[in-house]
């Protein structure tokens, strides 16, 4: 029982780049999330994914794409990468409504030059 | 607009001792709250949680306190143990607002011998 993982741990994007963080998890949850976490700021909700089929715009959505793939997977896409982009990057999941916690992936370092 | 804010960038403990971790809000309307913790290069996990009908919850040596009419919640840790060194991050939401949960910066706690 892995929970959450991302792929990849870290990655180095040129501006304008584009690119796909994976998300996937093993716990049969309906609900699927993107964070992202600057310094000295806490998690800011991108996107989520409340069940399979539908997905909704968070807090800070300019610049991504996202895909519910199925139950199981959640993918956040950068079409063209810039410098504020740069963050440690969080998908969670959780069983269901709001009194549900939500479990979290290790993260993905994401740096763009 | 950082609607859940914690005050205290940092905190050092001994151990043995009570840890005290503070955070406040600003949306009268948040309706649940939770506390997560963080270790370097692993994602939050949940620590503790606390609907609004209620001023306090407990689970073993974590209690966290809720004062509505001052939009301040509060994390104890009693007794404080070197594992407990992390990230604290308190969370907030409206049970209407799927999982639409606003983090604080976080709180780093370090526990000395």
């Amino acid at each position: 029982n892995a929970g959450v993982t991302q792929t990849p741990k870290f990655q180095v994007l040129k501006t304008g780049q584009s690119m796909t963080l994976q998300c996937a998890q093993d716990m049969n949850h309906n609900s699927m999330y993107w964070y992202r976490q600057d310094p000295g700021m806490g998690l800011r909700l991108i996107y989520y994914s409340a069940s399979e089929g539908t997905t909704d715009k968070g807090e800070v959505p300019n610049g991504y794409n996202v895909s519910r793939l199925n139950k199981r997977e959640f993918s956040l896409r950068l079409e063209s990468a810039a410098p504020s982009q740069t963050s440690v990057y969080f998908c969670a999941s959780s069983e269901g409504w709001v009194y549900n916690e939500q479990f979290f992936g290790p993260g993905t370092r994401l740096t763009v030059l | 607009d950082q609607q859940v804010k914690q005050n205290s960038p940092s905190l050092s403990v001994q151990e043995g001792r009570i840890s005290i971790l503070n955070c406040d809000y600003t949306n009268s309307m948040f309706d649940y709250f939770l506390w997560y913790k963080k270790y370097p290069a692993e994602g939050p996990t949940f620590l503790i949680s606390i609907s609004s009908i209620k001023d306090k919850n407990e689970d073993g040596r974590f209690t966290v306190f809720l004062n509505k009419s001052a939009k301040h919640l509060s994390l104890h840790i009693v007794p404080s143990q070197p594992g407990d060194s992390a990230v604290y991050f308190c969370a907030a939401g409206r049970t209407d607002s799927w999982g639409k949960f606003q983090f604080g910066a976080g709180t780093q706690v370090v526990v000395t011998p």
